[in-house]
């Protein structure tokens, strides 16, 4: 069965700090995956997706970047990280076809101080 | 631009009550709609629909959808604390893309 870590939980980082959070996806292949930001417990907002190694898009202009280094490997990264950044992001997979829905990671809750 | 709206955004209520959630949408390429429940951390899959008037039913939880009214409701009866969550409505479109709603938060008091 297909399995999605995402680390780490929770993370408490300076203004201006880098960021590096990590999704791994087990017991499938070429998956699309996804981030997500969600602030104040609510709505989810699409950052980037990627439907294949190296394919990354962008949904909003910010100051996040992701990359997808092998097939089941998605990386959100900031090189300065804002106070706006903080909220819960969580990362998804799904097959190429919507209609099975998407399985989420557990979170990451980032916290910029 | 993909739209999709919750109401009530947030709903407070008694143990044993029944509540109803509503989703509407504004969509190109609609594919699907899905209900998401979410307690601390990851939301968890309840309901994916694609055909107007069959309802999905899980227990005490039941969705509808209404493909001509563009619109979807969540029903949960006889609640229980358990069920105190967010609940996101999620539209599905071409090229696996979910447009999220923004949530209900769902209180159940004993």
């Amino acid at each position: 069965s297909q399995t999605i870590h995402q680390w780490p939980a929770t993370l408490v980082q300076p203004v201006g700090s880098p960021l590096s959070l990590e999704c791994t996806v087990e017991g499938t292949s070429n998956p699309n995956l996804y981030w997500y930001r969600q602030a104040a417990g609510r709505g989810l907002q699409l950052l980037f997706y990627s439907v294949g190694i190296g394919q990354i898009s962008s949904e909003v202009p910010q100051n996040l970047s992701a990359s997808r280094p092998q097939d089941r490997q998605f990386i959100l990264s900031s090189k300065k990280l804002l106070l706006s950044d903080s909220g819960f992001y969580l990362c998804a997979w799904s097959f190429s076809q919507v209609n099975y829905g998407y399985t989420f990671g557990s979170g990451t809750r980032l916290t910029v101080v | 631009e993909d739209k999709v709206v919750q109401s009530p955004l947030s709903l407070v209520v008694h143990e044993g009550d029944t509540v109803t959630l509503n989703c509407s949408y504004e969509v190109t390429n609609f594919r699907s709609l899905l209900w998401y429940k979410q307690e601390k951390k990851a939301p968890t899959f309840l309901f994916m629909l694609t055909s107007s008037g069959i309802e999905k039913k899980s227990g005490r939880l039941s969705s509808i959808l209404d493909k001509k009214e563009l619109f979807s409701i969540l029903n949960i009866t006889a609640t229980q604390t358990g069920d105190s969550a967010v609940y996101l409505c999620a539209v599905g479109t071409s090229g696996s893309r979910l447009t999220f709603g923004e949530g209900t938060q769902l209180t159940v008091n004993p």
